[in-house]
């Protein structure tokens, strides 16, 4: 069964600070990977999908690595600004699972204080 | 492209009433995810359609949860009975191919008193 952890759980640093975020995942068998931001008591905002072919994605102040080998995903966020505060999720669409449904992890609050 | 819509955003009952929530996905998107999210969680998988055939759905969907997707386009969510342990965030999401990304509404959020 595939498990994805988000280590860790709550983050809070300066604004102008770069923001590493975490992920992990047990099965390395995945289509690919997707990060999502979600602000409190809003649904879900897909910031970046990385396919299981690729290294990295980026879109603006975002990159996103995938190492599938080692089951490791990390979301960077260049130059925090406060308006970057939110949950950040990354969830793994996983092969072996009927319909593709993803798999999340927990989430990383993050708090960018001015 | 209008993205994913829920409705209602909140709704509150009292336990042992039915509530019933609707789901319009993005057009022309052929599958349809149902997700249920508790504060602090991320999102737990309930059900998901292909067109109007519901092909899975999770133990977390006990026989008080139904789902429907007729004609395969909008879905509705129906919880019978509702349990103060319903409270959530039901968050509805679709995407056209498997691989490729999924889009989600704002959620509604179910209060149970």
């Amino acid at each position: 069964k595939q498990e994805v952890t988000q280590i860790p759980a709550a983050l809070s640093v300066p604004e102008g600070e770069n923001l590493v975020l975490n992920c992990s995942f047990t099965d390395s068998a995945i289509y690919n990977l997707q990060w999502f931001r979600q602000d409190p008591g809003k649904g879900l905002t897909s910031l970046l999908l990385i396919q299981s072919s690729q290294r990295e994605q980026t879109s603006g102040r975002l990159n996103a690595s995938l190492d599938k080998s080692s089951g490791r995903s990390t979301l960077y966020i260049a130059a925090s600004q406060p308006g970057d505060s939110a949950t950040y999720l990354c969830a793994v669409n996983p092969r072996k699972a009927a319909g593709n449904k993803l798999t999340f992890g927990g989430g990383t609050r993050v708090l960018v204080k001015p | 492209d209008t993205g994913v819509s829920q409705d209602p955003r909140h709704k509150i009952t009292k336990r042992g009433q039915n509530v019933t929530f609707r789901c319009d996905p993005i057009s022309e998107h052929n599958r349809l995810y149902w997700y249920r999210q508790t504060l602090g969680q991320g999102p737990e998988f309930l059900t998901y359609f292909q067109n109007e055939a519901q092909l899975e759905k999770s133990r977390l969907l006990s026989d008080r949860f139904s789902a429907e997707r007729p004609k395969g386009s909008f879905s509705t969510l129906e919880i019978q009975r509702t349990e103060q342990g319903d409270s959530a965030m039901y968050l509805c999401a679709s995407r056209d191919i498997r691989d490729s990304p999924l889009h989600f509404g704002n959620g509604t959020r179910l209060t149970v008193t």
